[in-house]
């Protein structure tokens, strides 16, 4: 079974610019997530979609942050403007309900974003 | 207060030892508790999960869950050199619609 898939896996862009990430969930997994890592930190939610809609998104910050996922399966994060404090891993995720009826989320391998 | 608090380390054992990492959270209703791996410069993996109060054992890996005391542990037995990595404790915020809220993780480095 193929995991969460994310691209691009590293991007550099200067401060004020456009940025967008990619996500894949796994096959059948109907809740998708967006993690924000900072280094030395755990992630943190930035928004939750069931299917094709966003059921929290509380933390993201809807000034510059933008999410999508049109069709129930692949979403893209965008930022615009891109600030020096955006610099961070990017994750998504994607769960199923275990048999105790909670989420087990799965992580995509992550985005590196340097804002310079 | 953080939800979700834990030791950021590094907590350094020798090889074959036992390694113990804790976790201590403020959501008395949260019902279910996660414990990610995360080598470096790598994503989170999930290692076990645990909703009953007890011991729960999957292979060296045993997860002890003290829902009265707000604990959550997880001890590694005969620690090798590959579990070197941050341990990452997630729990399941009833307070916040379900939603996972994790900790900033305990980096273990095992030592041969």
């Amino acid at each position: 079974e193929a995991g969460v898939v994310q691209s691009p896996r590293y991007k550099i862009i200067e401060k004020k610019q456009p940025v967008a990430f990619w996500c894949n969930p796994i096959s059948g997994h109907n809740t998708l997530y967006w993690y924000r890592q900072n280094l030395g930190q755990g992630p943190e939610l930035l928004i939750r979609y069931e299917n094709e809609e966003a059921v929290d998104d509380s933390q993201l910050p809807k000034d510059r942050f933008s999410a999508e996922r049109l069709k129930g399966v692949d979403s893209t994060l965008k930022i615009q403007p891109a600030e020096l404090g955006d610099s961070a891993v990017y994750l998504c995720a994607s769960s199923s309900r275990t048999s105790g009826g909670s989420e087990t989320q799965y992580f995509g391998p992550g985005t590196r974003l340097l804002v310079l | 207060q953080k939800e979700v608090e834990q030791n950021s380390g590094p907590l350094s054992v020798p090889e074959g030892a036992i390694a113990s990492l804790n976790c201590t959270y403020s959501d008395r209703g949260s019902q279910s508790f996660f414990w990610y791996r995360q080598y470096s410069g790598k994503s989170p993996e999930l290692i076990m999960f645990i909703y009953s109060n007890g011991d729960k054992e999957d292979g060296r890996f045993t997860a002890q869950l003290n829902k009265a005391s707000q604990y959550v542990s997880l001890l590694i037995r005969d620690s090798q050199p590959s579990d070197s990595a941050t341990y990452l404790c997630a729990v399941n915020s009833h307070n916040q619609g379900g939603k996972l809220i994790f900790g900033q993780g305990t980096e273990l480095s095992v030592k041969p």
